[in-house]
This record gives C-alpha cells, sequence and structure tokens, in this order.
C-alpha cells in the first residue's frame, strides 16, 4: 500500500523568502514517482514538478524544486522567492506499482499563504 | 496545446435529476480519470479509463453514478438520480500512458451542488 503525509495543515511565508512544503511517503514499491500539485482558490489543478523514484538529480522547474530524500522518504517541495500568486493548496501525490500503478495516491495538503 | 475541457463549470441542480458532466482529454493521451473532492474526503478517484476502456471503477460510490468514453476524445460522468451528498467538485484528468510514471494533467472541474 501507499501512503502520503503532509503533516502542515497551514503555512505562512513573506513574499520573495523562499519556503519548503514538507511531504512523507511510504511504499514498499522500489520503482514509483512523485508529483506536487497546486490547487488555487480558483480550483484548478496544477501540476508542478515530478521525481522519479531512480532519478539521481533532484527535480527542478523554475522556482520550484523537490528536495528528494530517498532513504528518509521524503520528498518536499522548495518555492523560492515566493510570490503572492503562490497563494493556494500544494497536494504531494505518489504512482506505483503497488498502488495500482496508474493510481494516484494524494496527501491531504497543504494550505500556503504568502505574507505581502 | 490545450489541456483538459471539462464542461459545465458549474452546474446547480435539484435533487432527483439526472446530471452529465464531460470531459475532453488532452489529444495523445491514454488514460482518462474521474475524480471526485469534498472538503470531508479530499480526492477521490471514481473510475478510470484506457484506450477507452473502463479499467477500474472501484470508486464509484454507487449505481447511480456512471461513466463512459465513446471515443479518444470524449468522456461523460452521470449521475441519476442525483443527491444532495453529491455535491462535490468533479475533476477528470488524463496522463500518458509510456514514458514512466507520467502526471495526470487536470481539467478545472466541475462544481455541483444539488438542492
Amino acid at each position: 500500500a501507499q501512503k502520503i503525509t503532509q503533516t502542515q495543515p497551514g503555512m505562512f511565508v513573506q513574499e520573495k523568502e523562499a519556503v519548503t512544503l514538507d511531504c512523507t511517503y511510504d511504499t514498499s514499491d522500489p520503482s514509483y514517482g512523485l508529483f506536487w500539485y497546486k490547487q488555487p482558490s480558483s480550483g484548478e489543478m496544477i501540476f508542478l514538478i515530478y521525481q522519479g523514484s531512480y532519478d539521481q538529480q533532484n527535480a527542478t522547474e523554475g522556482r520550484y524544486s523537490l528536495n528528494f530524500q530517498k532513504a528518509r522518504k521524503s520528498a518536499n517541495l522548495v518555492i523560492s522567492a515566493s510570490q503572492l500568486g503562490d497563494s493556494a493548496m500544494y497536494f504531494c501525490a505518489m504512482r506505483g506499482p503497488s498502488g495500482g500503478y496508474q493510481k494516484v495516491t494524494f496527501g491531504t495538503g497543504t494550505k500556503l499563504q504568502v505574507i505581502p | 496545446d490545450a489541456g483538459v475541457i471539462q464542461s459545465p463549470r458549474h452546474e446547480v441542480t435539484e435533487m432527483g435529476q439526472e446530471v452529465t458532466l464531460r470531459c475532453k482529454p488532452i489529444s495523445g493521451h491514454d488514460y482518462l480519470f474521474w475524480y471526485r473532492q469534498t472538503m470531508m474526503r479530499g480526492l477521490e478517484l471514481l473510475i478510470y479509463f484506457n484506450n477507452n476502456v473502463p479499467i477500474d471503477d472501484s470508486g464509484m460510490p454507487e449505481d447511480r453514478f456512471s461513466a463512459k468514453m465513446p471515443n479518444a476524445s470524449f468522456s461523460t460522468l452521470k449521475i441519476q438520480p442525483s443527491e444532495p451528498r453529491d455535491s462535490a467538485v468533479y475533476f477528470c484528468a488524463s496522463s500518458r500512458g509510456t514514458g514512466g510514471y507520467q502526471p495526470q494533467h487536470f481539467g478545472d472541474g466541475t462544481r455541483l451542488s444539488i438542492l
């Protein structure tokens, strides 16, 4: 079975500062994928970044980077230079064979608020 | 490239009425997923298709819910008869089937309110 844990229900960050959103996961699969999604107040789900379990380097996409620590089973999202538009819910998610391969297991989300 | 397109964006209807939600996946994607999101239960996978064939409908709450994918560019989720507890945001998502763990790309969702 797969499990995603996001322990921070809410976070605040000052505009232009960096922020780390925590995500830990549990799986017995050797191969899996990790994802982060953003859901603004308007409701849409936006894919941000992907990390494969065998990827040697941490994934980066613009101001987003994924701090992947495989031994600790953590996949934290780092947002650099926060902007007001980053205020949203952020979901960590994973896919792997034990979850049905195509099925995605989502965490409960972290609500990020960027303060001007 | 166009993303996943869902319609309608909002639907308000009375209990007992039939509701049909529509989805156009991203061209070239082999998989299509229907999700429901509520505050209480978060995101729930209802059903998913591979090449238009339903693969897993174990998340469909009951017989009032049905989903079809008549071709690669169109899917519907139908609720008949609708009940107030069906009120939620319904998302359609699609993904490629090859190239490792491809991300699912979501539509903007349909906000459904059953009165």
